[in-house]
């Protein structure tokens, strides 16, 4: 079937770790978003890719950053000059940006202490 | 200012009832799109409705239909015969521009819970 695949769902890091989390599609999509979800407020991009070898940062880059490798794969790496990176992370893909419709991964949990 | 508003925190609906959740949204591009998605208490985030600025029909998909109000800016998400499953929490989201990268902005979002 095809779709977007986060892994893990719940992922623990202790601070000043840095963490990657894994963002998989096999839609054959171009475009692919990390964003951030916190308590109360809605989804945040962090960065974008519209093709391979190819990256943007969102509204909320400082402390992150991504590789676009493959097609297929756009690993989020949470470093730790992110101050608060205690949240929930989604993966989205869409066939381009201009495309309307994104599709989202069932996200990661990450959880620093 | 905001770019999209949802002022309902919370909504309650009665099984088999409809329900509409609120969303208003600010932009002077001509040329935009809105969205709902529904986030179930898994963390997935399903697309459900879209409507174009350019769409002269209210777009609706099954159970779902959005009332876009153009010269009002409201695109006001109607859930008709609630089910139980319905019970998430409910995302309004504006794509702006035309041509390359167009950037989605999310609400806050609304929880809905569906009462037997």
């Amino acid at each position: 079937d095809g779709g977007i695949t986060q892994s893990p769902k719940y992922l623990f890091r202790k601070e000043g770790q840095n963490v990657t989390l894994s963002c998989e599609q096999n839609l054959n999509h171009d475009a692919m978003y990390w964003y951030r979800q916190d308590p109360g407020q809605g989804l945040r991009l962090i960065y974008y890719s519209q093709i391979v070898n190819d990256f943007q940062k969102g509204d909320i880059a400082e402390g992150y950053s991504v590789s676009r490798e493959k097609k297929e794969s756009f690993p989020l790496t949470v470093t730790s000059a992110q101050k608060n990176p205690t949240a929930f992370y989604l993966c989205a893909s869409s066939r381009g940006t201009e495309s309307y419709e994104q599709y989202f991964g069932p996200g990661t949990r990450l959880t620093v202490t | 200012a905001q770019k999209i508003t949802q002022t309902q925190p919370g909504m309650f609906v009665q099984e088999k009832e409809a329900v509409t959740l609120d969303c208003t949204y600010d932009t002077s591009d001509p040329s935009y799109g809105l969205f709902w998605y529904k986030q179930p208490s898994s963390g997935e985030m399903i697309f459900l409705i879209y409507q174009g600025s350019y769409d002269q029909q209210n777009a609706t998909e099954g159970r779902y239909s959005l009332n876009f109000q153009k010269a009002r800016k409201s695109a006001n998400l109607v859930i008709s015969a609630s089910q139980l499953g319905d019970s998430a929490m409910y995302f309004c989201a504006m794509r702006e521009g035309s041509g390359g990268y167009q950037k989605v902005t999310f609400g806050i979002g609304t929880k809905l819970q569906v009462i037997p």
